[in-house]
């Protein structure tokens, strides 16, 4: 079961876009990475999903080099309602355990 | 609506008085999962099943106990719980596989309070 390294927490103006590193230096070759968002008082939300190079969707980019050993969640443009603990876990996509860690509180400033 | 529901949402409890917590879905997952919350320590997997009358394990199942005899339901025991207890929990189910296998709906939460 890969661990993983995150800040503990960050902050960023409105309208910036934010880039939130998780190093996981031994993820496995099936290993995805996966990240989710919380907010207070909420069960974790999905956000995005990736393997490798690149991916997007209506919310996020993930960012995934070569060597996989670490990840860049990018949130294009922030607001407010982004003020969230972002987790990021590796992890099998078969698997059955997930660790969450203590993930990396964002909050966006006015 | 495509959902997981806990209950109770809110319980305040006595040290060694049996309480179940109940977690349901409705989108036919096979994989279900608890997670308990507390301030600094994340989220951490209490247990979980990757189908019925299967279950596991987590990083932290002393003090817990599950049951999964039906694909929607998956309740977490507590047969006497302790304030160490005291904690959101939270009830999770995806699929068991493929691409959607990491993507985990989470239910609302249950803050629990043992004194």
């Amino acid at each position: 079961l890969a661990k993983t390294t995150q800040p503990i927490s960050m902050d960023s103006y409105e309208g910036q876009e934010v880039n939130i590193t998780c190093s996981h230096n031994n993820i496995a070759t099936n290993d995805y990475i996966t990240w989710y968002q919380q907010f207070p008082s909420q069960g974790p939300r999905f956000i995005i999903q990736g393997y490798k190079t690149k991916v997007t969707n209506e919310v996020a980019s993930l960012f995934i080099p070569a060597d996989r050993k670490s990840s860049t969640l990018s949130l294009p443009r922030v607001s407010l309602s982004d003020t969230a603990v972002y987790y990021c876990l590796v992890g099998d996509i078969s698997g059955n355990q997930f660790y969450f860690g203590t993930g990396t509180s964002l909050t966006v400033i006015p | 609506e495509a959902q997981v529901t806990q209950n109770p949402r809110y319980l305040i409890t006595v040290t060694g008085k049996k309480l179940t917590v109940t977690c349901s879905q409705n989108m036919n997952h096979e994989y279900m999962s608890w997670y308990r919350q507390d301030p600094g320590l994340g989220l951490r997997q209490i247990y979980y099943s990757m189908n019925v009358e299967v279950t596991d394990k987590g990083d932290v199942p002393e003090g817990y106990k599950v049951s999964r005899k039906e694909k929607r339901n998956f309740p977490l025991i507590l047969e006497s719980p302790s304030p160490n207890q005291t904690s959101l929990y939270f009830c999770a189910s995806s699929w068991s596989s493929g691409e959607k296998g990491n993507e985990q709906f989470f239910g609302p939460g249950t803050r629990l309070t043992v004194l």
